[in-house]
């Protein structure tokens, strides 16, 4: 059970152009869900905080307008990476708890290319 | 201020023996701490989680963590190494307030046949 998955697994794209990544909990209601990015070799950045219904909240230092964030639904957020650009390449890696639950399950991640 | 050291960015281990990964935090409350594991372009695979109870934790893969308070340290170990274990490993510590994760920087653990 807690299985959460990540579409696409990887995407290119070029510089300028959005694209959106999906987060879905297939078996559970995810009343928050979270953002990571990750460097090569680095740890987990946690961009946002999203709770269902509601607006993210954002991490210091992440730009609201760059990377827009949507739990629309208890299964499904979104985050859309606008106007991307070479740098904003990474790992995205996202995550989700239910009500109770004391930890978080997270996605396989998407590995964005922004040539 | 909640925090999470893995004060070794990479572990040698030869396949047989045991190893241990440290990881130390720093909490104001009570500690939930958890452990992952992360393959080469993969996602994070949790491994095992201390909430309350015993202070030695069993996870996945054969691997188990001891909760030790005094020294405020979560140690992940492995009486007898694979070389598939080789893999990047986080400890984590819960922020009671939002229930974010608190990440060590990681450590590489490398097991050489």
């Amino acid at each position: 059970g807690a299985v959460v998955s990540q579409h696409p697994s990887r995407v290119i794209c070029k510089s300028g152009t959005s694209v959106k990544i999906e987060c879905r909990s297939l078996d559970f209601q995810a009343t928050t869900m979270f953002w990571y990015r990750q460097f090569p070799k680095q740890s987990l950045m946690l961009m946002a905080t999203s709770n269902e219904g509601s607006k993210a909240t954002y991490e210091q230092g992440v730009e609201k307008d760059k990377f827009l964030i949507n739990h629309a639904s208890l299964t499904l957020s979104t985050l859309t990476v606008t106007s991307a650009h070479p740098e904003d390449s990474s790992f995205y890696i996202c995550s989700a708890r239910y009500l109770g639950s004391y930890e978080q399950y997270f996605g396989p991640g998407t590995r964005l290319t922004v040539t | 201020a909640q925090s999470v050291a893995q004060p070794e960015d990479q572990v040698n281990v030869a396949e047989g023996n045991p190893l241990t990964v440290k990881c130390t935090y720093s909490v104001s409350g009570n500690p939930y701490l958890f452990w992952y594991v992360q393959y080469p372009n993969r996602g994070l695979q949790f491994l095992l989680k201390y909430i309350t109870g015993d202070n030695l934790v069993k996870g996945s893969y054969g691997f188990e963590a001891e909760f030790n308070k005094s020294q405020t340290s979560f140690h992940l170990k492995k009486p007898s190494a694979l070389v598939s274990d080789s893999a990047l490993y986080f400890c984590a510590v819960r922020d009671d307030s939002n229930y974010q994760l608190i990440w060590g920087a990681g450590t590489k653990l490398i097991i050489k046949p």
